[in-house]
C-alpha cells in the first residue's frame, strides 16, 4: 500500500539552506510533489518532479529524487522567514486516483 | 479570478448535528476531492469525484457523505455518525485530461470545524 513519511519539524537560521526529506513506499509513483501550507490556509504547489527524473531546480528550490531508495528531498537555498510553513510531500501512483500526502514538515526559520 | 472557494471558514457544531461544508470551483476541473487534516497526521482522503454524478470513498469515508450534482460543486456533509469530526477540511480539484496532466491538485483555503 501507499505510505509517505516525513519528519515533523525542522528549524534553520535565516540565510541557511533547508533540506526537507520524504520517503515513500509505492514504486509505481509517476509524479512526486512538494506543497507549502501557511497557517490557516490551503496548500499551494511549490514544485513537482516526474518519476524518471533525478533532479529539478526552480530558483531557490532543488528537488532530488532517489528512486532506488524511494527518497525525495526539497532543498530551499537562502531560507527566509517567509519560508516558515508546513511542507508536504505527495505522490501520484498508477493505481490511485488521488494524491497520497505525507504528514508534513513544519519549517521554522529563525532570524 | 479562477479558484476554489470553501465556506464557511470556521464552523461550530453541537454533538449529534449534521453539518455541510461547501466547495465551489470555477477552474472547469472535472475531478474534486475532500481531505481531512489533523495535527501531525497530514492529509487523509475522505471522498473524491472524477465526474459529475459519480464519487468514490477515500480512506476515511465513514461518517461523511458527498454529492456531485454540478461540475462546479462538491459539498461534504459531516454526519453525527462521524466519531471525531473536529478537524480542518480541505477541498481540492484537478484536471482529468491527458498529457500534460501532472495530477496537480488545487486547494481551497479550508474549513475548520469544531464540535462542542
Amino acid at each position: 500500500g501507499e505510505d509517505v513519511e516525513q519528519s515533523l519539524f525542522l528549524s534553520v537560521r535565516e540565510g541557511d539552506s533547508s533540506v526537507i526529506n520524504c520517503t515513500y513506499t509505492d514504486s509505481s509513483s509517476t509524479y512526486l510533489y512538494w506543497y507549502k501550507q501557511e497557517p490557516g490556509a490551503g496548500l499551494q504547489l511549490l514544485t513537482y518532479i516526474f518519476s524518471n527524473m533525478d533532479m529539478k531546480q526552480d530558483q531557490r528550490l532543488t528537488v532530488l529524487l532517489n528512486k532506488k531508495d524511494k527518497h525525495l528531498s526539497l532543498r530551499i537555498a537562502d531560507t527566509q522567514t517567509g519560508d516558515s510553513a508546513i511542507y508536504f510531500c505527495a505522490e501520484k501512483t498508477a493505481g490511485r486516483r488521488a494524491l497520497t500526502f505525507g504528514s508534513g514538515t513544519r519549517l521554522q526559520v529563525q532570524p | 479570478d479562477g479558484g476554489i472557494t470553501q465556506s464557511p471558514k470556521y464552523l461550530f457544531r453541537k454533538e449529534g448535528q449534521n453539518v455541510t461544508l461547501s466547495c465551489e470551483q470555477n477552474l472547469n476541473h472535472d475531478a474534486m476531492y475532500w481531505y481531512r487534516q489533523d495535527p501531525g497526521q497530514g492529509l487523509r482522503l475522505i471522498y473524491y469525484s472524477q465526474i459529475v454524478n459519480d464519487f468514490q470513498k477515500g480512506d476515511i469515508a465513514e461518517g461523511y457523505s458527498v454529492s456531485r450534482e454540478k461540475k462546479e460543486s462538491f459539498p461534504l456533509t459531516v454526519t453525527s455518525a462521524q466519531k471525531n469530526p473536529t478537524a480542518f477540511y480541505l477541498c481540492a480539484s484537478s484536471t482529468r485530461g491527458t498529457s500534460p496532466n501532472t495530477g496537480e491538485l488545487f486547494f481551497g483555503e479550508g474549513s475548520r470545524l469544531t464540535v462542542l
